[in-house]
C-alpha cells in the first residue's frame, strides 16, 4: 500500500514556465510534508515543507499548497530554469513518530 | 545542518560477497536512517539505527541480510551481505536534525552499489 501517491512521473516544462508536482497521502494523522530535490549522483536536498496548519507556503520561487481535507499538497515552481531539472520527492511523516515516506518522485526537464 | 560522509561513494561488488557501508555525520544524533534507492525509483526506508539499541526493520528488510552497527551518536554502518544482482541500489544514510526548525532529514550522498 502506497501513502504517497507522486504524479506525474515526468514533466517537461519550458524555461520560464510553471513546474506543478502533486501528490496525495491517505494517512490523516501525517502532519508534516516536505519536497525533496534531487540530482543526478547526489543524495536528495530538502527544498520546502509545509505542516498542515497552513494552506501555503512559499520560499522564492517554490511554493507547496495544502490541501487538508483532500489529502493533498502540491509544489509549484515559478520561472522554471534549467537548473530547476532533478529529480523531486514529496514525502509525508507523523513528526517524533514515523520516518519518512516518499512518493515515487517526478523527473523534471525544463527546457530552454 | 548536518554534514553526511559516506563510504565508499560507489563500489563494484562479486555475487555473494558483503560490502560494509559507513556513515560518519559532523554532530551528534539519536536517529539515523538506512534508505535504499533503486535505479530510477523511490527510496524506500530500509531501518531506523538509534544508539544504543537494535535498529529497528521495516517490512521485506531483515537483520541477517543488512546489518547495522551504531557505535556512537556520529557514526554507523550497513553491511549488505551475500549481495546479489537485485542488491545493486543506491544506499543513503540520513539523520533527523531535530535542532531544525522542522526536524529536517538530512541524506548523504549515497553509496552506489554494482552487483556483478
Amino acid at each position: 500500500q502506497q501513502q504517497v501517491k507522486q504524479s506525474p512521473q515526468s514533466l517537461i516544462v519550458q524555461k520560464g514556465g510553471i513546474s506543478i508536482i502533486n501528490c496525495a497521502y491517505e494517512n490523516t494523522a501525517f502532519d508534516y510534508f516536505p519536497w525533496y530535490q534531487q540530482f543526478p549522483g547526489k543524495g536528495p536536498a530538502l527544498l520546502i515543507a509545509i505542516r498542515p496548519d497552513v494552506s501555503e507556503k512559499k520560499e522564492g520561487r517554490f511554493t507547496i499548497s495544502f490541501n487538508k481535507s483532500a489529502k493533498q499538497f502540491s509544489l509549484h515552481i515559478m520561472d522554471s530554469q534549467p537548473g530547476d531539472s532533478a529529480t523531486y520527492f514529496c514525502a509525508a511523516s507523523i513528526r517524533g513518530n514515523t520516518p519518512l515516506v516518499f512518493g515515487k518522485g517526478t523527473r523534471l526537464s525544463v527546457i530552454a | 545542518s548536518a554534514v553526511i560522509s559516506q563510504k565508499p561513494s560507489r563500489d563494484i561488488c562479486q555475487r555473494g560477497t558483503s560490502l560494509t557501508i559507513q556513515c560518519q555525520v559532523d554532530s551528534q544524533v539519536t536517529m539515523m536512517f538506512w534508505y535504499r534507492q533503486q535505479p530510477g525509483q523511490s527510496l524506500t526506508l530500509i531501518a531506523t539505527a538509534n544508539q544504543g539499541s537494535e535498529a529497528t526493520y521495516e517490512s521485506g528488510f531483515v537483520i541477517d541480510k543488512f546489518p547495522i552497527s551504531r557505535p556512537n551518536l556520529t557514526f554507523s554502518t550497513l553491511t549488505v551481505s551475500n549481495m546479489s544482482p537485485e542488491d545493486s541500489s543506491i544506499y543513503l544514510c540520513s539523520v533527523e536534525d531535530r535542532g531544525g526548525t522542522a526536524g529536517e532529514l538530512f541524506f548523504g550522498e549515497g553509496s552506489r552499489l554494482t552487483v556483478l
